[in-house]
């Protein structure tokens, strides 16, 4: 397995725009994680799935950041319209257990000018 | 929820000598405790967990240390090499809930 992959890489747009990152979890993992990673706070976890159900989004900051998981192996976090506050690395994550031995991709750090 | 803290925020040492990060925890219902090492725009990977029915765990250089009574655990890095140079996560989870993260310690192995 490739590990999490995560796409893409690098994002930057303007102030505004709608910003959707991917991600495609590892093959058999049944949890799949979308965490924000910023100097100030450090990893937060902002919603995490379940067999692609939505379990717990109470970490999503407001209503402008909203997530998908319409099959076991592609989730999309989308940013709309985005801010300059939500520049950052956004992390993707998976694993077989809930919360235990997570697998991070690569990351997609987001400038929003 | 849990808290997780996380002290020091910054560690620099010597080649060579030890490093000892450590945290604590707010919920006594905690049982696994994972570390997470993060190299300069790197994904954080894991280096070594341990379960609350576990006081103690080793890897090579690596041993991570659990007091549930105190609610706190540490990560203990001996012999420690440039490479270990990286930010170092520590997190907690609660049975049947998700992990949250410390804020992380920014180490430097000065060689």
């Amino acid at each position: 397995d490739a590990g999490v992959i995560q796409s893409p890489r690098h994002e930057v747009t303007e102030m505004g725009q709608e910003v959707t990152l991917r991600c495609k979890p590892i093959s058999g993992h049944d949890y799949l994680f979308w965490y924000r990673q910023t100097m100030m706070r450090g990893l937060e976890l902002l919603i995490y799935f379940n067999n692609n159900v939505p379990i717990d989004d109470s970490g999503m900051p407001e209503d402008r950041f909203s997530a998908k998981m319409p099959n076991a192996s592609f989730s999309t976090l989308k940013i709309q319209p985005s801010e300059p506050r939500d520049s950052a690395v956004y992390f993707c994550a998976s694993s077989f257990t809930l919360g235990e031995k997570l697998f991070f991709g690569s990351g997609t750090q987001l400038s929003v000018l | 929820g849990e808290n997780v803290e996380q002290h020091p925020s910054t560690l620099s040492v010597q080649e060579g000598d030890s490093a000892v990060i450590k945290c604590t925890y707010s919920d006594s219902a905690s049982n696994y405790f994972p570390w997470y090492k993060q190299e300069l725009g790197k994904r954080p990977q894991l280096i070594i967990d341990i379960r609350s029915n576990v006081g103690e765990k080793k890897d090579q250089r690596i041993a991570v240390t659990l007091n549930k009574t105190a609610k706190h655990f540490s990560l203990h890095i001996t012999e420690t090499q440039p490479e270990d140079s990286a930010v170092y996560f520590c997190a907690a989870k609660r049975r049947n809930n998700d992990m949250r993260f410390g804020a992380g310690t920014r180490l430097t192995v000065k060689p």
